[in-house]
């Protein structure tokens, strides 16, 4: 797989569910960044998590990252409508100052 | 909340045209990037730059494209000869420090760019 693939590629949920999307990589990463694109708009970043962290929280989200396994993932809790959008991985390899960014998942959440 | 600001939000050009995308970072950051995103794929990393000069460049940054920051304020891509693949969604960043630091990076809306 590429560096950052997520997966689902799609989901959809009632409001009110639990969204869970998941991220793998493959090399060594400084950190890991999850970011939203709602249609058509720019990348917002959400959260952070550095290699030397396990999970964070910020909200109604919460993000793992397991660098023995390089995956993390996305949780949103008590999902709204508004809260459809693309979700996408990004990898900071500590180089360059560049992230890659994985292929996203769509989220869906329908009231 | 400072933001990143583009212009124009959608351009349209004939192939082998010249095209200026500009970009607004915000105010106290060092740091700028472009990325592209042609449509249904992934956020493709360009350039990063820092301190007037290019510090990363990807293969996608070849000679037709240039990055310059002609003042305090402005980043500005320049394209030299755009060929038909290089439709897609551009989006200027920046940050207030370099990854090494862990730093979020802020995007903003994009300039859709069309080539006929």
């Amino acid at each position: 797989s590429q560096q950052g693939e997520e997966d689902p590629q799609a989901l959809s949920i009632q409001e009110g569910e639990n969204a869970t999307m998941n991220c793998s990589y493959k090399t060594s990463i400084n950190n890991l960044q999850w970011y939203r694109q709602n249609s058509g708009r720019g990348l917002v970043h959400l959260i952070l998590i550095r290699s030397n962290e396990r999970e964070k929280h910020s909200g109604r989200l919460r993000v793992t990252l397991d660098t023995s396994k390089k995956s993390s993932s996305l949780l949103i809790t008590a999902s709204r409508a508004a809260d459809t959008a693309s979700y996408f991985c990004a990898t900071d390899t500590g180089g360059g100052n560049k992230l890659t960014f994985g292929t996203g998942t769509q989220l869906k959440v329908e009231l | 909340e400072p933001e990143v600001t583009q212009t124009p939000s959608h351009q349209v050009t004939q192939m082998g045209q010249e095209v200026i995308l500009r970009c607004v970072p915000i105010s106290n950051h060092l740091y700028f990037y472009w990325y592209r995103q042609i449509l249904g794929q992934k956020v493709e990393f360009l350039v990063s730059f820092y301190n007037n000069e290019i510090s990363e460049k990807s293969e996608i940054f070849d000679d037709q494209f240039s990055v310059e920051r002609p003042d305090g304020s402005n980043f500005t891509l320049k394209i030299r000869s755009t060929k038909l693949e290089d439709s897609a969604m551009y989006f200027c960043a920046s940050s207030e420090f370099g990854t090494g630091l862990s730093q979020p990076q802020h995007f903003g809306d994009g300039t859709r760019l069309s080539i006929l």
